[in-house]
């Protein structure tokens, strides 16, 4: 397994502009997780696909915040009019449904609105 | 509703010595738990995790935990400590397949 990957790993933006963040799970992982961490706090639930179904989104995704998984493979995740608040680390994570409950984190996204 | 609580935010202690990181959940049904390690601009990597079977739970590098189910913790422990293991340690729960984490524990080992 190459891990799961996402890019970029750094984005720096100026507020009101539209970041894209990619995210590659674990090949053949039918699951793929967002999560965004912020400093000093534990990583926070945004939204998580089973295939290219968005099964579930958290009250934290406002309508500035849209996923998409479109082929079931890499996800993407979307904000639009960047705020300073948005300002954080974003997490994809991947898992084989039915073994173990494992989930596998990437590196992260880093984003800081300026 | 599930939730997980951390109840140190800062562990230090020395090279060499007993370290225990607490973790308590709350949860109304069986679930799943995990202690999961992050060390500085990296993601999460899983340490160990607790599906059934034996409470006592173990990671190759010598951190364990142990289910309570009447006490709801799942305390994280190892008997020495390595200047290696400084990094953000999060507990969290998993029950329809999403994972809740705690707020973390920096564990901060000085030589």
């Amino acid at each position: 397994d190459t891990g799961v990957s996402q890019n970029p790993r750094h984005k720096i933006t100026k507020r009101g502009q539209n970041v894209t963040f990619r995210c590659d799970p674990i090949s053949e992982h039918n699951r793929l997780y967002w999560y965004r961490q912020t400093l000093g706090q534990g990583p926070e639930f945004l939204t998580y696909f089973q295939n290219e179904a968005q099964l579930e989104k958290s009250r934290l995704l406002s309508d500035r915040f849209s996923a998409e998984r479109p082929k079931g493979s890499f996800s993407t995740l979307e904000i639009q009019r960047t705020e300073q608040g948005d300002s954080a680390m974003y997490l994809c994570a991947s898992m084989i449904l039915g073994t173990g409950n494992t989930i596998y984190f990437g590196e992260g996204s880093w984003l800081t609105v300026v | 509703a599930q939730s997980v609580t951390q109840l140190d935010s800062q562990v230090p202690v020395f090279e060499e010595a007993p370290v225990e990181l607490r973790c308590n959940y709350s949860s109304s049904v069986s679930v799943y738990l995990f202690w999961y390690v992050q060390y500085p601009n990296q993601g999460l990597q899983l340490l160990l995790k607790y599906l059934s079977g034996s409470t006592l739970v173990e990671s190759i590098n010598g951190f364990e935990a142990e289910f309570n189910k009447s006490q709801t913790s799942f305390h994280l422990r190892k008997p020495s400590v390595h200047i290696s293991d400084t990094a953000e340690y999060f507990c969290a729960v998993s029950l329809t397949g999403k994972l809740i984490f705690g707020q973390g524990t920096t564990l901060q080992v000085k030589p």
